[in-house]
């Protein structure tokens, strides 16, 4: 079975500030992918990253930037100098191949001005 | 990637109805999956819609309750049936576009029973 944990369910953080939101998986496969999607207040799901398995190399993407640790199961999500804008729910997943999601619990996120 | 569209975008059904939603993909996919999302909550994975063959649920949800048709690879529908208030949340329709693992989302549907 597969499980996806973000154990920080809303977080609130002055604007420019850095935040870190924490992604523990679990997993008995050793082929599996890794995903950040966000939620803004309208709805939509908004692909941010993919992550393989057996890509280990850390990802920055503007003031986005992602932390891949299989030894301890954890692909966190770091935004630099947050903005009002980065307010939403964000979401960690898993898949092990083409295959349905497993969804963490979300994190909601929000930047006060 | 894939642009995939949905409709209705938002609905309010009377209790006992049912909706059927349209999930419409611009390109030929072979993954395409239904997810629920009950308000304030994580994403929940309904049934992955097959082409050409029946639907696979999840536990929890069953054809009578969710019915689902996949006619073709860039389109299908989703059937909420007999619908009461928990039925209330949002229904996403999901994509694997080309060779890759992405899954991308449809805009989703708000439904409301009352």
């Amino acid at each position: 079975a597969q499980k996806v944990t973000q154990a920080q369910t809303e977080i609130s953080v002055v604007e420019k500030e850095d935040v870190t939101l924490d992604c523990v998986y679990e997993t008995r496969d050793t082929t599996y992918y890794l995903f950040w999607y966000k939620q803004p207040p309208s709805g939509e799901l908004v692909f941010l990253i993919r992550r393989n398995s057996f890509d280990e190399q850390n990802e920055i993407s503007g003031r986005y930037s992602w932390n891949f640790q299989k030894s301890t199961s954890s692909f966190n999500f770091t935004i630099t100098a947050s903005q009002v804008v980065d307010s939403a729910v964000y979401f960690c997943a898993l898949s092990t191949g083409r295959r349905a999601l497993t969804f963490g619990s979300g994190t909601r996120l929000q930047v006060q001005p | 990637s894939a642009v995939i569209s949905q409709k209705p975008s938002r609905d309010i059904c009377q209790r006992g109805t049912s909706l059927t939603i349209q999930c419409q993909v611009d390109s030929q996919v072979t993954m395409m999956f239904w997810y629920r999302q009950q308000p304030g909550q994580s994403l929940t994975l309904i049934a992955t819609a097959n082409q050409g063959s029946e639907a696979t649920y999840e536990s929890g949800f069953v054809i009578d309750k969710f019915p689902i048709s996949r006619p073709n690879l860039t389109f299908s529908t989703l059937t909420v049936s007999n619908m009461s208030p928990e039925d209330s949340s949002i229904y996403l329709c999901s994509v694997i576009s080309g060779g890759g693992y992405e899954q991308y989302f449809g805009p989703g549907t708000r439904l409301t029973v009352t």
